[in-house]
């Protein structure tokens, strides 16, 4: 069975520092990789994708993935109070007629 | 990105009933759109997979015949739920690749649905 996990938090950090978000996944077969943004009652939105080993960095956002610890993050610095969402990590096992297997999520709140 | 619009955003039905949800693709043609469901405070949980001119592949515990899919051209998708119950109530989400290979996936907007 196919399981991502994430801390669900709350996560708490103050405005201008680096969030620190992570995920593990148990299906090795995983090939891509996404980190998603959901605020309170809307539906995710895409912040990144990863799909080989290393840092991907776009803007303030980086993604990191180590495929043999089976291990994503997502790195936010100069972190802002429009940050404070649920992060939500999702795996692609297959190619693109698969749908997304999701953790639960992580709470992040920036303190100003 | 690609934009994916979802109708209605919020939709109250007496139990016994059944509801529409609509999933447009915008810009672009999507031949597999994929439907999920998120109840209070977990996870999006995978329902099942929309393909164009062919039945939909649900995931293990739905119930076909209580979520009735259809896609019936390359814009759109729709999810009926059939009978609804209190326990149905939850937020339907649909999302679509904007092209056969690719893997990031945009969604919808998301349905509310509140069965009384």
């Amino acid at each position: 069975q196919k399981e991502v996990e994430q801390n669900s938090g709350p996560l708490s950090v103050p405005e201008g520092a680096i969030a620190s978000l992570n995920c593990t996944y148990s299906d090795r077969g995983s090939q891509s990789f996404f980190w998603y943004r959901q605020y309170s009652g809307k539906s995710p939105e895409l912040i990144m994708s990863i799909y080989s080993n290393g840092d991907k960095e776009d803007g303030r956002f980086t993604a990191q993935l180590n495929k043999a610890s089976q291990y994503v993050s997502l790195l936010i610095r100069d972190s802002q109070p429009s940050d404070s969402a649920t992060y939500l990590c999702a795996v692609l096992l297959g190619g693109g007629a698969d749908g997304l297997t999701f953790g639960k999520g992580t709470h992040l709140i920036i303190q100003p | 990105g690609a934009v994916v619009s979802q109708h209605p955003s919020w939709v109250i039905c007496k139990s016994g009933t059944s509801v529409k949800i609509e999933c447009r693709s915008l810009d672009f043609q999507a031949t597999t759109m994929f439907w999920y469901r998120q109840f209070p405070k977990q996870s999006l949980m995978l329902m099942a997979t929309s393909n164009e001119g062919s039945k939909a592949t649900y995931e293990q515990g739905v119930e076909k015949d209580k979520f009735l899919i259809n896609h019936a051209s390359l814009t759109l998708s729709t999810l009926t739920v059939t009978s609804a119950h209190p326990e149905d109530s939850s937020f339907y989400i649909c999302s679509a690749r904007t092209r056969v290979g690719t893997t990031e996936a945009f969604f919808g907007q998301g349905t509310r649905l509140t069965v009384v």
